[in-house]
């Protein structure tokens, strides 16, 4: 299992780009979120999704926007990219119980200039 | 809403000696707890959990026991290693999402 993957590692965008971050996860899960991580802030919940065709925002959904088509795929949308979007991206997954542990990818790192 | 408060640091310790990170909770319902450790340049991952009260998570050397009465989760471990050099967030769950802590940033030296 290669678990949650994302791609790109690293990416650098002007300001106005637009850019689609991936995740793949092949566990089967149900649950998959997106958060961002800035500097002493902890991760902040960007949206989330209970299932195929079904998402929902998080804490800070603005200036992002995702779908999910398939049980394995989340990707996450920069529309007009801006500086306070520089952060670490992290996707991640879970099966459906409430106390199931949530899987990360090792993450995205977004500049914005 | 929901939410956790832990201790920030950042905290430098030799190794071997005595680690507690405190954590406190505030949520509606029985939430499950846990304590996440993301190493230098990768994703997060589960170091321990508990579901109910009086639950005690352990792992790796670390223990966590769910504290109902006073809403606590607080990670301990008996003789830190250069190896757990790492940021430690605390999480409640209970429903769909996770809420974290800030975090906090471990170093040891040897």
């Amino acid at each position: 299992n290669a678990g949650v993957t994302q791609t790109p590692k690293f990416r650098i965008l002007k300001i106005g780009q637009s850019m689609t971050l991936q995740c793949t996860q092949d566990m089967n899960h149900n649950y998959m979120y997106w958060y961002r991580q800035d500097p002493g802030m902890g991760l902040k919940l960007i949206y989330y999704s209970v299932g195929a065709g079904i998402t929902d925002k998080g804490e800070v959904p603005n200036g992002y926007n995702v779908s999910r088509s398939t049980t394995e795929d989340f990707p996450l949308r920069l529309e007009l990219a801006a500086p306070s979007q520089t952060s670490v991206y992290f996707c991640a997954s879970r099966r459906t119980s409430d106390s199931d542990t949530q899987y990360f990818g090792p993450g995205t790192r977004l500049t914005v200039l | 809403g929901d939410s956790v408060t832990q201790m920030e640091g950042p905290v430098t310790l030799s190794e071997e000696a005595f680690l507690t990170i405190n954590c406190t909770y505030t949520a509606t319902g029985y939430p499950s707890l846990f304590w996440y450790v993301q190493y230098p340049g990768e994703g997060l991952q589960l170091l321990l959990k508990a579901t109910k009260a009086d639950d005690k998570g352990s792992n790796k050397g670390f223990e966590a026991t769910y504290r109902k009465e006073t809403t606590s989760f607080h990670l301990e471990k008996g003789s830190v290693q250069v190896s757990d050099s790492a940021v430690y967030f605390c999480a409640l769950g209970g429903s769909e999402k996770l809420v974290f802590g800030k975090g906090m940033k471990l170093t040891v030296n040897p």
